[in-house]
């Protein structure tokens, strides 16, 4: 059973749109939810985060909105750039002894010159 | 300079045999973290160590088993490797912040382990 849930699974925009990649999770604890950017080859990269105490976090290009009552995230990269591709996963964790980051399947863009 | 280097980046095995997927970490950090990517699963979160010592075990074989030999190292053996475990397996480290769950992990490139 996924603890937490990215969608769509893939995605495609033309550069300058704007891409938003979705993500859903069950467990009512969870309160920091990081954001990862993974390019082919390489390990995941964190890219922007949030605590359940907010409802909107934004870097540059990158906003995540945060709905705690509906348990929903969502990713917003505006002005997409083809340097964007990439696969972006979604993570949950929640304070404790244990650091353990529950991930999602990931959303797979890709972003058209 | 890579910060997290792990080695080798590629590995094949044969069924039955031992490997060990080695990381090391040059970013001061406390806490060493394997996981684990799978084809169509999520990154599957498998060990935390803090100050070298074991806080969280989420394998549920004990074919798996991490050791850390220096603070900055964490490696982790592979015994009686089957099919299955073929996957790419990513260090992680943090800061480790006490109380904190909200200190970054970062990742290295993964080790691909194909089993035959």
């Amino acid at each position: 059973q996924q603890q937490v849930r990215q969608s769509p699974q893939s995605l495609t925009v033309w550069e300058g749109e704007t891409a938003i990649l979705n993500c859903s999770y069950e467990d009512s604890t969870f309160n920091y939810f990081p954001w990862y950017q993974q390019f082919p080859g390489e390990g995941p990269a964190l890219l922007i985060s949030i605590s359940s105490v907010s409802d909107k976090k934004e870097d540059g290009r990158f906003t995540i909105f945060f709905n705690k009552r509906e348990k929903k995230l969502s990713l917003h990269i505006t002005d997409s750039q083809p340097g964007d591709s990439a696969t972006y996963f979604c993570a949950a964790t929640i304070t404790g002894n244990t650091r353990k980051l529950i991930f999602g399947l990931g959303t797979t863009l890709q972003v058209q010159p | 300079d890579p910060k997290i280097i792990q080695k080798p980046k590629y590995l094949v095995a044969v069924t039955g045999s031992e490997k060990i997927l080695i990381c090391e970490q040059y970013l001061g950090h406390n806490a060493m973290y394997w996981y684990r990517q799978s084809a169509k699963k999520p990154l599957e979160f498998m060990f935390s160590y803090s100050y070298q010592k074991l806080m969280d075990n989420q394998t549920a074989s004990s074919r798996f088993q991490p050791q850390s030999s220096k603070k900055n190292h964490l490696d982790l053996q592979i015994t009686a490797l089957k099919p299955d475990d073929s996957a790419t397996y990513f260090c992680a480290s943090s800061q480790e912040s006490w109380g904190s769950n909200q200190d970054t992990q970062y990742f290295g490139p993964g080790t691909r382990l194909l089993v035959l």
